[in-house]
């Protein structure tokens, strides 16, 4: 069975600072992972995705996120917060579950940007 | 390139009434999902429909609760009698064929929801 957790639900940075929310999932096998946010009264957008052809993956809007097989984990990053980024952030594995390929989402955390 | 389309954006409707969510997958996408968002529970799954056909609907809370997807560019989520409690953002989301193993890692893509309140 797939899982995923996400280990903070609020993270709260300085404009200018480095970003990071962590993730980490439990995979029966090679996992599917990606990244979305959320900004309010909107859908969930894509940021990355791994698909196991690079363990660092490169998003949209400077974020980036690296696969650690060892550490079962796929954190997300950006060398610098900028005020736009505040927002709910996703971690999903999809997973295979009676034979369909289904989406496990984390719990969420919310990004404060201080000015 | 048109994304997920979902109508309305805003609902506010009475207890007992009928609500009709609907939903434009993006074309060429053959996998469509509802999920229903709330602070309680998260982001839930309610129906996957895959090639117009209901695959797996285990998620949808009880009969008031129904989905159709009549052809391969629209979906329709019924809610009749609604309750207060089904108040929450509905997310329409469509990818390719998510059946299939050469497609899992294929993202879905989400629509702006619905943001329904039953009084």
């Amino acid at each position: 069975a797939q899982s995923v957790t996400q280990l903070d639900s609020h993270v709260s940075v300085s404009e200018g600072t480095p970003v990071l929310l962590r993730c980490n999932y439990s995979s029966s096998y090679s996992p599917s992972l990606f990244w979305y946010v959320q900004h309010p009264n909107k859908g969930l957008q894509l940021l990355l995705k791994y698909t196991s052809a690079a363990t660092l993956v490169k998003g949209i809007n400077g974020f980036e996120a690296e696969f650690k097989k060892s550490e079962t984990s796929f954190h997300l990053t950006k060398p610098s917060a900028h005020m736009s980024d505040a927002a709910e952030y996703f971690c999903v594995v999809s997973g295979r579950t009676s034979g369909t390929y289904k989406y496990i989402f984390g719990t969420g955390t919310r990004l404060k940007v201080l000015a | 390139d048109a994304g997920v389309i979902q109508s309305p954006r805003h609902e506010v409707t009475e207890m007992g009434q009928e609500v009709t969510l609907r939903c434009k997958p993006i074309s060429g996408h053959n996998s469509l999902f509802w999920y229903r968002q709330t602070m309680m529970r998260g982001l839930e799954l309610l129906i996957y429909f895959n090639n117009n056909v209901p695959i797996d609907d285990s998620g949808m809370p009880e009969d008031r609760f129904s989905a159709k997807m009549p052809n391969a560019s629209f979906s329709t989520l019924k809610i009749q009698p609604s309750e207060p409690r089904d108040s929450a953002v509905y997310f329409c989301a469509s990818s390719l064929d998510a059946h299939r193993q050469f497609y899992s890692n294929q993202p879905q893509h989400f629509g702006d929801g619905t943001r329904l309140s039953i009084l």
